[in-house]
């Protein structure tokens, strides 16, 4: 079955202690990207690639890192975690051609205390 | 830049009545125009797209979304609503020129069907 998995699901957390979220489909999306939910703001990029090695900042990448070491793999980083980054987070991937759809992740339920 | 306005965040609506849920969006080039849905605790899902050519577009679930160019509106509407259409719907637009991956959403319309 074609899909975006992410894990964990629902993750709660304190200031300051670094955090993995990891993303990965078996589609063989060139370009996959993480976005947040927020109440009343909709989806906001973070991160996006296109490419293994090749990444670049979205609408709001402060406070996050990300890596493209495989094709499968996105994973988002949060290296020092804080309370304005609780948030539901959705990792998608498409193929290049820019009419293509994007499937989404389950999500994340992020809370930073 | 694009923009997208999605201005009503509520719509209740009684099963088996018509919809409509509007979407405005803003860019200087052209855009590919999106419809998509999220259930309850579910990630997103297409429901209908624009990329060219016939302004009205229709999904397999009885919806549809005319672009209308001038008033650069991408509305999304069904004749009658059922139950399990209750859900989040988002309308996006992604860049033509730039690749057209990066998607803009507006900030969510939710519809709450009732019995």
């Amino acid at each position: 079955e074609a899909q975006v998995t992410q894990n964990p699901r629902y993750l709660i957390t304190v200031t300051g202690k670094k955090l993995t979220v990891t993303c990965s489909q078996n589609m063989n999306h060139e370009y996959m990207s993480w976005y947040r939910q927020d109440p009343g703001l909709g989806l906001r990029q973070i991160y996006y690639s296109m490419n293994v090695e090749v990444t670049d900042k979205g609408d709001v990448p402060e406070g996050y890192k990300v890596s493209r070491k495989e094709k499968r793999n996105f994973p988002l980083i949060l290296e020092s975690p804080s309370p304005n980054q609780t948030s539901l987070y959705f990792c998608a991937s498409s193929s290049l051609v820019g009419s293509a759809e994007q499937f989404f992740g389950p999500g994340t339920r992020l809370t930073v205390l | 830049a694009q923009s997208v306005t999605q201005l009503d965040s509520q719509v209740p609506v009684f099963e088996e009545a018509p919809v409509e849920l509007r979407c405005n969006y803003s860019s200087s080039v052209s855009v590919y125009l999106f419809w998509y849905v999220q259930y309850p605790n579910q990630g997103l899902q297409l429901l209908l797209k624009y990329l060219s050519g016939s302004t009205l577009v229709e999904s397999i679930n009885g919806f549809e979304a005319e672009f209308n160019k001038s008033q650069t509106s991408f509305h999304l509407r069904k004749p009658s609503v059922h139950i399990s259409d209750t859900a989040e719907y988002f309308c996006a637009v992604s860049d033509i020129t730039g690749g057209g991956n990066k998607l803009t959403f507006g900030t969510g319309t939710q519809l709450k069907v009732e019995l």
